[in-house]
């Protein structure tokens, strides 16, 4: 499956809404649970990936609620309400349907 | 506190050998599927291998025949033994564990740099 994320970066004033989105080649929608299977991470430069959601939207705990996931499908997104200075880093979906084999999307760059 | 921390990667040579480990703190290494993924420098994360609880193995296509993921008990620590190495091989390599069945990963290592050149 080919995670295919967009735009490959983005700049966002400090407080505005930044909108990251994730295409899949096919759907992650399993539909004997209705789960999509699909995941977003954070990732700072020198530090691993941090999971933010799973599931297209359960946020993980402790991360803060401007974080948030949707959609369905093949289609996603991931929205940071309000951009805080800390949120700069390279965001990436992840798809797991077909764990073992995950697949990432190729990652955004969000700056300032 | 869950804890994996990552050892082992260093410069080798083409066609060398490595074996990196990722020893685990706060779970028992058996109980849980574990993943090593690769990112090379300046670009995204790639899956490499994973090991399920129940011992079955999976590579990516890429590694298959040349790499070998493992776990020791009774160190609970995770392994990746890397064969013929490839210039194409150099990333930091990350151990993760995966979330039940479904491998998306809460916890991950600080990863290891393998560095592949003559």
């Amino acid at each position: 499956i080919v995670m295919t994320q967009s735009p490959d970066s983005l700049a966002v004033s400090l407080g505005e809404r930044a909108t990251i989105n994730c295409k899949s080649s096919q759907t992650i929608l399993y539909n004997s649970n209705n789960n999509n299977y699909l995941a977003w991470y954070q990732q700072k430069p020198g530090q691993p990936p941090k999971l933010l959601i799973s599931w297209a939207s359960t946020r993980e705990s402790g991360v803060p609620d401007r974080f948030s996931g949707s959609g369905s499908g093949t289609d996603f997104t991931l929205t940071i309400s309000s951009l805080q200075a800390e949120d700069v880093a390279v965001y990436y979906c992840q798809q797991y349907l077909s764990s073992p084999q995950i697949t990432f999307g190729q990652g955004t760059r969000l700056e300032i | 506190d869950v804890q994996l921390v990552e050892s082992g990667g260093g410069l080798i040579q083409p066609g060398g050998s490595l074996r990196l480990s990722c020893t685990v703190s706060g779970f028992t290494v058996s109980d849980i599927y574990m993943t090593w993924v690769r990112q090379a420098p300046g670009k995204g994360l790639e899956w490499v291998s994973t090991l399920y609880s129940v011992g079955s193995t999976h590579y990516a296509d890429s590694v298959k025949g040349r790499f070998t993921i493992s776990r020791d008990i009774s160190q609970n620590t995770l392994f990746l033994q890397m064969d013929n190495l490839r210039t194409e091989d150099t990333a930091v390599y990350y151990c993760a564990s995966c979330s039940g069945d479904s491998c998306y990963s809460a916890y991950w290592g600080q990863g290891t740099l393998v560095t592949v050149s003559s």
